[in-house]
């Protein structure tokens, strides 16, 4: 069983809908991150959230940390084929800031 | 501006052959760590290390050993290989303090047969 469970594990959907991708756990996190994947590549950092109910906007993709600190969401708008890939959530958790643990992944499809 | 490479990129072994993934950075960051990617599976935690000389447990450490003998390396061993351990291994480094980004190389696939 992971720390971090994402869902749905994949998601397929046309050019210009929107999507809500979900990262969730029973442990506290004193931070998490969200990267995305593309094939033959490493992760690339997104956004960090920090705070409990803290909401980032970083251009169409907003992120949102839950109160209690133990889940997070992102959501696109009006996705593009170039929002393509894997997106894992991360996070450290209060303790073991250092052991950085990631989610299982959802893995995204926009067809034009 | 090589950032974090990983040697080898590809590689075959056949079940009980040993090898040594190498993962090297530039960026002088304190922590590194090994990941490996299954299908399904997001990013597993092998090992990591919060300084030249120490190294600790993630989640799926059985089957590795690693070792940080210089900062910018961090190698990670498999004595015996198996097939349960083909898979595409991810090296990470990331700098000491709060919420900081972590950098990742390119993985390396590893297939045993």
């Amino acid at each position: 069983t992971q720390l971090l469970e994402q869902s749905p594990q994949f998601l397929s959907i046309q050019e210009g809908e929107n999507l809500t991708v979900y990262c969730n756990s029973s442990s506290v996190f004193s931070s998490l991150q969200w990267y995305r994947q593309e094939p033959g590549e490493g992760p690339v950092l997104l956004v960090t959230v920090v705070t409990g109910g803290e909401v980032k906007k970083l251009k169409r993709l907003t992120f949102q940390f839950g109160d209690a600190r133990k889940d997070s969401s992102l959501h696109i708008t009006a996705a593009q084929p170039g929002d393509t890939g894997l997106y894992l959530c991360a996070g450290a958790r209060k303790g073991s800031a250092r052991q950085l643990t990631f989610g299982s992944g959802t893995q995204l499809t926009v067809l034009p | 501006n090589a950032g974090v490479t990983q040697t080898p990129k590809f590689r075959v072994l056949k079940t009980g052959q040993s090898m040594t993934l190498l993962c090297a950075q530039d960026m002088n960051h304190e922590y590194m760590y090994w990941y490996r990617q299954d299908p399904g599976m997001g990013l597993r935690l092998i090992h990591y290390s919060v300084g030249e000389g120490t190294t600790a447990k993630g989640e799926v450490p059985d089957g590795y050993n690693v070792s940080r003998l210089k900062k910018q390396n961090f190698l990670l061993g498999l004595e015996s290989a198996a097939p349960s351990q083909t898979s595409v291994y991810f090296c990470a480094c990331l700098r000491a303090g709060q919420y900081t980004e972590a950098f990742f190389g390119q993985g390396t696939r590893l297939t045993v047969v």
